[in-house]
C-alpha cells in the first residue's frame, strides 16, 4: 500500500532563506509526483509535476527533484518570501486515476 | 473565470440531515474527483469519474452518492450525515487520468455537522 510522508510537518524561516521540503513514498511504482500549494481556505494549486522518467522540474524559484528508486522527492525554494507562506503537499500518481497525498508541510516565512 | 467551482463554500447542518455539494469545471476535462480533507489535513480520494463513468470508489460509505450528469459536473449527495463527516470536501478535475497533466482543484466545501 502506497504511503506518502512529508518532513517536516511545519517550518518557520526568515525571509530570504533557501529551504528544502522533503517527501518520501513507500512504493516506487509511480507514474508521476506532484507538488501542490494550499493557501488557507483555498484549494490546491499545482506547482510542479515530475513524470516518473524525469529527475527534476523547475519553475521560477522552485525546483523539485525525484529519486524514484529511493522513494524520495525534494522541493527547493530559493530566496523565500512571505508570500510563499502556505502548506505544501506532495502527491504521487499510482495509476488508474488514483493520487495519494502526503499530510503536507506548513511553511511560514517571516518578514 | 473560476476553473473548478464548488457550492456551497460552507455548509453547517445537523446530524441525520441529507445534503448535496455541487461541482462544475469549465476546463473541458473528462475526469472529475471528490476528495475529503480531515482535521489533520490529510487529503484522501473518495471518487473519480471519467467520461461520467465511476472509476474509483475508495470504500466510501453508501451514504455518499456521487452523480455526474455530464463531463463538466460531479455532484456529491450525502444521506444521514454523521459527526465524522465534518471535513473539507474538494472537487478536482483533470484531462485523462492525471498521469501527464496536473489536477485542478476547487476551493473546497467546509462541512460542519452539529
Amino acid at each position: 500500500k502506497q504511503e506518502v510522508t512529508q518532513i517536516p510537518a511545519a517550518l518557520s524561516v526568515p525571509e530570504g532563506e533557501n529551504l528544502v521540503l522533503n517527501c518520501s513514498f513507500t512504493d516506487s511504482a509511480i507514474y508521476n509526483l506532484q507538488w501542490f500549494r494550499q493557501d488557507p481556505g483555498k484549494g490546491l494549486t499545482s506547482l510542479l509535476l515530475i513524470q516518473s522518467s524525469q529527475r527534476e522540474q523547475t519553475s521560477g524559484r522552485l525546483n523539485a527533484s525525484l529519486d524514484k528508486s529511493s522513494g524520495r522527492s525534494t522541493l527547493y525554494i530559493a530566496a523565500s518570501q512571505p508570500g510563499d507562506s502556505a502548506t505544501y503537499l506532495c502527491a504521487v500518481h499510482t495509476g488508474g486515476f488514483k493520487t495519494i497525498f502526503g499530510a503536507g508541510t506548513r511553511l511560514f516565512v517571516k518578514a | 473565470d473560476t476553473a473548478v467551482s464548488q457550492t456551497p463554500k460552507y455548509l453547517v447542518t445537523q446530524m441525520g440531515n441529507d445534503k448535496s455539494i455541487k461541482c462544475e469545471q469549465n476546463l473541458g476535462h473528462d475526469t472529475m474527483y471528490w476528495y475529503k480533507q480531515d482535521s489533520k489535513k490529510f487529503l484522501k480520494i473518495m471518487f473519480s469519474y471519467n467520461n461520467k463513468e465511476l472509476i474509483i470508489n475508495e470504500t466510501v460509505p453508501n451514504r455518499f452518492s456521487p452523480k455526474s450528469p455530464d463531463k463538466a459536473h460531479l455532484n456529491l449527495h450525502i444521506n444521514s450525515l454523521e459527526l465524522g463527516d465534518s471535513a473539507v470536501y474538494f472537487c478536482a478535475s483533470s484531462q485523462g487520468s492525471g498521469q501527464v497533466q496536473p489536477q485542478h482543484f476547487g476551493d473546497g466545501t467546509r462541512l460542519s455537522i452539529l
